[in-house]
């Protein structure tokens, strides 16, 4: 079946430091792909996407490029802050209209 | 941007009782609403779709008897958890699928149960 593998957390990295979070698929037909932050206590924003293969989804300095051939799509920003410490979700959407298969998300802290 | 409302943000009820929680497009119409569970530090799990104008369609594990979904109007969707059980303490995240801009979430209901 359709699934989403995220890389484990927690990651605590330093203010400015680089980040990625590995995010791999398994899915049926061509898949859009999702990258969701929560913060403590809230639901989900949407923080990027890409609906087709090669396609880079960006957004306050996040990028996520779909890479059909590694079937990944890998979230990284070249310099974090404090206020991006949140729980990251990796998803995808098979169907138009259809329901969102979530990864496990990855907790990510970033220490002054 | 689109925007999702959900009411409670959090409830405390007592087992036995049953509780309503509502979620609503504010500024689009959603013929397809989706229902969360997600347990502390753990990913989200997909309880069931809700289709406006008809019967809910359920994710396999999940008592439809128990959660009732009734999505009557083109913005409004609610998740009935019937007769809470401590068991049934979870955070309760709606969703709905906007036009062009993806996903939309509702920001959560804390359900506890005593």
């Amino acid at each position: 079946g359709d699934s989403v593998t995220q890389m484990e957390g927690p990651v605590t990295l330093s203010e400015e430091a680089f980040l990625t979070i590995n995010c791999t698929y398994t899915a049926t037909g061509y898949p859009s792909l999702f990258w969701y932050v929560q913060y403590p206590g809230e639901g989900l924003q949407l923080l990027l996407k890409a609906t087709k293969a090669d396609d880079k989804g960006s957004n306050k300095g996040f990028e996520a490029t779909y890479r059909k051939e590694t079937t990944s799509f890998h979230l990284e920003k070249g310099s974090v802050q404090v206020s991006d410490s949140a729980v990251y979700f990796c998803a995808l959407s098979v169907d138009q209209g259809g329901k969102l298969i979530f990864g496990q998300g990855t907790e990510l802290s970033v220490k002054p | 941007g689109a925007v999702v409302s959900q009411h409670p943000s959090w409830v405390i009820c007592k087992s036995g009782t049953s509780v309503k929680i509502e979620c609503r497009s504010l500024d689009f119409q959603a013929t397809t609403m989706f229902w969360y569970r997600q347990f502390p530090k753990q990913s989200l799990m997909l309880m069931a779709t809700s289709n406006e104008g008809s019967k809910a369609t359920y994710e396999q594990g999940v008592e439809k008897d128990k959660f009732l979904i009734n999505h009557a109007s083109l913005t409004l969707s609610t998740l009935t958890v019937t007769s809470a059980h401590p068991e049934d303490s979870s955070f309760y995240i709606c969703s709905a699928r906007d036009q062009g801009e993806g996903y939309t979430f509702g920001s959560g209901t804390r359900l506890t149960v005593v």
